[in-house]
C-alpha cells in the first residue's frame, strides 16, 4: 500500500500523559498537512509543511502541541500533558507539488486513516 | 475563506443516482470546487475537483452552474458502499497557497437497499 500511513490507529493515554503520533506521507509528497477531527463534525485543519518547514499553524494548535517533520519525510504531532479534550481523530495527508504554482494548487490532498486518541 | 452549504443529510435508493448539491455563492474567480467523502472510521477520500466546467472520473461527476455560486455531485448509480459524509469544499486561496482545505459538516449520504 503505498498511500498515506499513519502509527498508531488508536492510543489510549490518561490525562496528562504525553503522547506522539506518526505519519508518513505518500513517497516524494513535499506537502504534509495535520487535522483534527471530532466527532460528528469536519475535519479542522491544524498545521502544514512544506518539505521540512512548518509554514502555517491554527490558533488551535495550542502550546501543548508540537509538529515536526525532520528531513522533509516523515512528521510527528506530539501533545504534552492531555486534556480530556484533546480526544479525537487525528488526520495526516499529504500532497505532491510541482514546479508549476497553478499545478501544486489543484494537487488533491491525499488523507491517512488516522489516529484515534482518547483521553481518559 | 468561502463558505459553503450543503444539506445535512440525503437519503437515495440503491442504483439510483444520488445527487448532492452545494451552495458556494461567495467562491472567487480562481478558486475551485473540491469534493472529498468519508466512509465511517477512515480518512477523507479525493472524489472530484472542478474550476468552471464540469468534469467527469470513474467515481462521480460534478456539474457546476455557469455562474459557480453552486454545484452538484452526481453519483450515476449509488451502492452500499457509498454511504459516507460528503464534502463540498471551495479551496483556500491566498499568496501563501499553501493548498489546506477547510471543511465544513458536509451532507451524510444514506444509500438505502
Amino acid at each position: 500500500d503505498t498511500g498515506v500511513s499513519q502509527n498508531p490507529r488508536h492510543k489510549i493515554t490518561k490525562r496528562g500523559q504525553n503522547v506522539t503520533f506518526r505519519c508518513d506521507p505518500i513517497s516524494e509528497h513535499n506537502r504534509l498537512y495535520w487535522y483534527r477531527q471530532t466527532l460528528g463534525q469536519g475535519p479542522e485543519f491544524l498545521t502544514y509543511f512544506q518539505n521540512e518547514a512548518q509554514l502555517e499553524k491554527s490558533r488551535l494548535l495550542s502550546d501543548r502541541f508540537s509538529a515536526e517533520r525532520p528531513k522533509g519525510s516523515f512528521s510527528t504531532l506530539e501533545i504534552q500533558r492531555t486534556e480530556q479534550g484533546d480526544s479525537a481523530m487525528y488526520l495526516c495527508a499529504s500532497s505532491p507539488r510541482t514546479s508549476s504554482t497553478l499545478l501544486s494548487y489543484n494537487s488533491p490532498l491525499h488523507f491517512g486513516n488516522g489516529t484515534r486518541l482518547t483521553v481518559t | 475563506d468561502a463558505k459553503t452549504t450543503q444539506p445535512t443529510s440525503m437519503d437515495c435508493a440503491e442504483g439510483r443516482a444520488a445527487n448532492l448539491p452545494c451552495n458556494h455563492s461567495t467562491i472567487s474567480g480562481n478558486e475551485y470546487v473540491y469534493w472529498y467523502r468519508q466512509i465511517h472510521s477512515q480518512g477523507p477520500q479525493y472524489i472530484i475537483h472542478g474550476l468552471k466546467n464540469n468534469e467527469t472520473n470513474e467515481m462521480a461527476s460534478l456539474i457546476i452552474t455557469e455562474d459557480r455560486k453552486s454545484s452538484t455531485l452526481i453519483l450515476p448509480h449509488a451502492t452500499l458502499r457509498d454511504t459516507a459524509v460528503y464534502y463540498c469544499i471551495v479551496r483556500v486561496a491566498g499568496s501563501s497557497n499553501t493548498g489546506k482545505l477547510i471543511f465544513g459538516q458536509g451532507t451524510t449520504l444514506q444509500v438505502k437497499p
